[in-house]
Formats: C-alpha cells, sequence, structure tokens
C-alpha cells in the first residue's frame, strides 16, 4: 500500500539557516509527489510538485524539493528561513484513482 | 477570486444532530473532494466526486453522505454527529497543477 512518512512532527531552525523537513513514501507505482503548506486557519496550498522529468523541483517561496527515486524520498529545503515560512508543511503522493495519500505534517517553527 | 468557498467556518454541534458543509468552486474542475484534519494525523479523505454525478467513498466514510449537485457544487452531510466527528473538514477541487482548498470548517461535536 502506498503510504507517506515525514519525520520529525516539529522542526526549529534560526531565522537566516537552512530548512531542511524530510519525507519517505512507498508506492507500487511511479509517483506524483507534492508539499503543501498550511498557514493557521488556512487550507493547504500548493508549494511545488513532481510529476515526471527533472528531479529537483523549485516552487513558491524559494522552496524547492528534490526527487531520489532510489531513496524514495521527497525532502524539502529551503537556504535561508525567514519568519514568514512558520507554518505547517504536508508531504503527499498521488496514487491514482484520484486519491491522494498525505504525511502527518512537519510544523516549522523559525527563530529570530 | 477563483477558488473554493466553504461554510459555515465554525459550527457546534450537539451528539445527534445533523448539520450539511457546504462547498463551491468556480474554477470549473470536475473532481471535488472532503477531507478532514486532525492532529498528527494529516488529511484524510471522506469522499470524492471525480466528476458530475458520481461520488466515491474514500478512507473515512462511515457517518458522512455527499451530494454533487452539480459541477460546482458538493456537500458533506452528517446524518446524528459524534464526538469523534470533531475535527476540521476541508473541501478540495483538483486540477492538472494539484489540489486547492477551501479555509475549512471547523467543527466540535459535544
Amino acid at each position: 500500500a502506498q503510504s507517506v512518512t515525514q519525520l520529525g512532527s516539529h522542526v526549529s531552525v534560526s531565522e537566516g539557516a537552512l530548512v531542511l523537513l524530510r519525507c519517505n513514501y512507498s508506492s507500487s507505482v511511479p509517483p506524483y509527489l507534492f508539499w503543501y503548506v498550511q498557514y493557521p486557519n488556512q487550507g493547504l496550498q500548493l508549494l511545488l510538485k513532481y510529476t515526471t522529468g527533472a528531479t529537483l523541483v523549485k516552487g513558491i517561496n524559494g522552496f524547492e524539493a528534490e526527487f531520489k527515486k532510489s531513496e524514495t524520498s521527497f525532502h524539502l529545503t529551503k537556504p535561508s528561513a525567514h519568519m514568514s515560512d512558520a507554518a505547517e508543511y504536508f508531504c503527499a503522493v498521488y496514487t491514482g484513482g484520484f486519491k491522494t495519500i498525505f504525511g502527518a505534517g512537519t510544523r516549522l517553527f523559525v527563530k529570530a | 477570486n477563483a477558488g473554493v468557498t466553504q461554510t459555515p467556518k465554525f459550527q457546534v454541534l450537539k451528539t445527534g444532530q445533523s448539520m450539511t458543509l457546504q462547498c463551491a468552486q468556480d474554477m470549473n474542475h470536475n473532481s471535488m473532494y472532503w477531507y478532514r484534519q486532525d492532529p498528527g494525523m494529516g488529511l484524510r479523505l471522506i469522499y470524492y466526486s471525480a466528476s458530475e454525478g458520481t461520488t466515491d467513498k474514500g478512507e473515512v466514510p462511515n457517518g458522512y453522505n455527499v451530494s454533487r449537485l452539480n459541477k460546482r457544487e458538493f456537500s458533506l452531510r452528517l446524518e446524528s454527529a459524534a464526538p469523534s466527528q470533531t475535527s476540521v473538514y476541508f473541501c478540495a477541487s483538483i486540477d492538472s497543477y494539484g489540489y486547492t482548498f477551501g479555509s475549512g470548517t471547523r467543527l466540535t461535536v459535544v
């Protein structure tokens, strides 16, 4: 069965530091992979997605993610954290049949 | 603004009461979804509608019913609310770029 695992329910970084949010997936078919961000009291917004082609995907707000098939990973990174990046981040895998599996989420804290 | 609109934003129900959560999208998307979000569990799919006139169960359909009224609207009904249905509910529609989510309905069942 397909699944998504996000390592770490909470991640804390200092402003200006590297952001790394980890996501591993399992899928029996080539996956479509997504990262979404959720700010307080809002719905989820698409940050970036991987479908096919280039494995390094750039998204909004300076985030990027790399699809590594051999490691079944799709980690999200940003070189320099900003206070406005504080939010909850969800990794997701599209499994076909109109269904997407979401990870449990990682809450990012940014310290001044 | 184009997007997904959910009503109400907040609701408190007593156990056994019924209610309908409304959702409408104006992006002409075929597929619409209802998710629930609980702490530490991500989003879990309740029901979805691949196209107008069709609905299918997701991961956690028990206690819910849905209606795809037309291409724009997809409602979620709780016939007899239970405390276990206390959650934040999100409606979403999808195109090739990914999901567009509504801002959610925070439901408390006491």
